[in-house]
C-alpha cells in the first residue's frame, strides 16, 4: 500500500516563475494537507483540502493556490515565485475526521 | 494560535545514553504528535498520544495534559537515531502546528 507520492522530488524555478506540485494522498485518506519548512525551521501549514475544497488556510499569500481532485489528489500552485518561496514543501493525508496523518517525503523547490 | 516550543535545538550523544527531548505548548489540546525527519526530508508518524505514555522499542512518548508538556525518550541511542524530531499539535481544523524540532546527532 503505497503512502503519499509527491511530485517531482526537486526542482529548480527562476523568480518570477509560476510552479506546480503535485501530491497523491494515502489509499483511503480525502484529507490533504499542504506545508512549507524553510531550512532550519519547522514546517508551516499552508492549507488543507477536503471534498475538493479549501477547508483551512495558513498565513500565506494569495500567490499560494491549490487545488483537489476528485480522486482525492491534490495540486499546489505558487505564482510570481520569489527567492523566499526556496523551501521544502510537504504533503500529508489523513482519513476523514481522524488525527492520524502520512506524509510525503516533499519536493525541494529552490528559487534563483 | 497554539505555540510550540521544543528543547533543546540541537543535542549530541555516544551511543547508548539515554535521551530526552522535551515539548511544550500554550493551548490545550487533544493529541499531540512526535515526527521523526531524517536528511532529505520525509517526515515520519512516531507517535499520536493523547494522555500518559505510549513506548515502541526504545522510544517512549509521555504526555501531561493538564502542564501542556510532552517528552520523548529513546533509551541505548544508536547512531541511526540521529535525525530532527519534532512535535507537533493539531488546530480546531486538523491542521498541524509543528515545533521547530531538535536536531539528534548519536555518535558512535
Amino acid at each position: 500500500d503505497a503512502g503519499v507520492t509527491q511530485s517531482p522530488t526537486h526542482l529548480i524555478k527562476t523568480r518570477g516563475q509560476q510552479v506546480t506540485l503535485r501530491c497523491s494522498p494515502k489509499s483511503g485518506h480525502d484529507t490533504v494537507s499542504w506545508y512549507q519548512q524553510a531550512l532550519g525551521q519547522g514546517p508551516q501549514f499552508i492549507f488543507q483540502y477536503y471534498e475538493e475544497e479549501e477547508r483551512q488556510r495558513g498565513n500565506f499569500p494569495d500567490r499560494f493556490s491549490g487545488h483537489q481532485f476528485p480522486n482525492y489528489s491534490s495540486e499546489l500552485n505558487v505564482n510570481a515565485l520569489l527567492l523566499g518561496d526556496s523551501a521544502l514543501y510537504l504533503c500529508a493525508s489523513s482519513p476523514g475526521q481522524s488525527w492520524g496523518y502520512t506524509f510525503g517525503s516533499g519536493t525541494r523547490l529552490t528559487v534563483v | 494560535k497554539n505555540e510550540v516550543e521544543q528543547s533543546p535545538q540541537n543535542l549530541t550523544a555516544q551511543e547508548g545514553e539515554f535521551i530526552t527531548i522535551n515539548c511544550s505548548y500554550s493551548v490545550g489540546i487533544s493529541a499531540l504528535h512526535w515526527l521523526q525527519q531524517h536528511p532529505g526530508g520525509g517526515i515520519v508518524s512516531l507517535f499520536m498520544l493523547s494522555s500518559g505514555k505510549k513506548k515502541h522499542g526504545r522510544l517512549i512518548a509521555t504526555i501531561n495534559i493538564q502542564e501542556k508538556h510532552s517528552s520523548l525518550h529513546i533509551t541505548a541511542s544508536h547512531p541511526r537515531d540521529s535525525a530532527v524530531y519534532i512535535c507537533a499539535v493539531p488546530g480546531s481544523a486538523r491542521q498541524l502546528t509543528f515545533g521547530s524540532g531538535t536536531q539528534l546527532t548519536v555518535l558512535p
